[in-house]
């Protein structure tokens, strides 16, 4: 059904400072992960992905931290800019099956 | 070249009408999908096609009928259209179903 009574979660940073996003995923046998990241008006792109024999994983002013034990999945982006600006999705993937969604968070970079 | 592309990117349309929105993609993946994205950005999977088969069927009403004549083609037809059934839907691709998607601009969906 429609997400009643779910609310996206927000998060405002000031540009410079470093954001952290979290994600509680359900899945303990889900051992790949994806953070996207959606635009205004298109549609969710691949940022960063991180498999569960890992605990961080680095890119380009990003960083996921993944701590299994508490099914917690972590979005950290560095001096964070104006188009940063998005809602930020992770998305896990039990063995064998399809990736799940989470519900999502909207960061708004003030300048 | 856009990997994913829809069509329309906007729909207006009045309830009890018919109909489709059309994704192609040409990135030669194997696994299609269609997304409902609500006003609260909630993103629920509805179906998954692989290699034209259908593979994913979420609880979604049966007016909701999804179409793949061939590999790189998934088009959602919508009968009896309902105000509920306003959103924006978006195709995605993925080599296989653990894989990253790739998806499309999205369609944007007005039932009145």
């Amino acid at each position: 059904g429609e997400s009643v009574g779910l609310h996206l979660p927000t998060l405002s940073v000031q540009e410079g400072d470093n954001s952290i996003i979290n994600c509680a995923y359900s899945n303990s046998a889900s051992d790949y992960f994806i953070w996207y990241k959606q635009e205004s008006g298109k549609g969710p792109q691949f940022i960063i992905d991180i498999r569960s024999n890992m605990d961080k994983r680095q890119g380009q002013r990003v960083t996921v931290l993944l701590n299994k034990t508490v099914k917690h999945l972590s979005l950290q982006i560095a001096a964070t800019q104006p188009g940063d600006s998005a809602v930020y999705f992770c998305a896990e993937n039990p063995p064998g099956n399809q990736f799940y969604f989470g519900t999502g968070t909207s960061l708004t970079v003030i300048p | 070249d856009t990997a994913v592309s829809q069509t329309p990117k906007y729909l207006v349309t009045q309830m009890g009408n018919d109909k489709s929105i059309k994704c192609e993609q040409n990135l030669g993946h194997d696994t299609m999908y269609w997304y409902k994205q609500d006003s609260k950005k909630f993103l629920k999977i509805m179906f998954s096609y692989n290699n034209k088969e259908l593979i994913i069927n979420e609880t979604v009403p049966n007016r909701f009928s999804p179409k793949s004549p061939d590999k790189a083609h998934l088009n959602l037809h919508i009968n009896s259209l309902e105000l509920g059934d306003s959103a924006v839907y978006f195709c995605a691709s993925s080599r296989d179903l653990a894989y990253e998607q790739y998806f499309g601009p999205g369609t944007r969906l007005t039932v009145t």
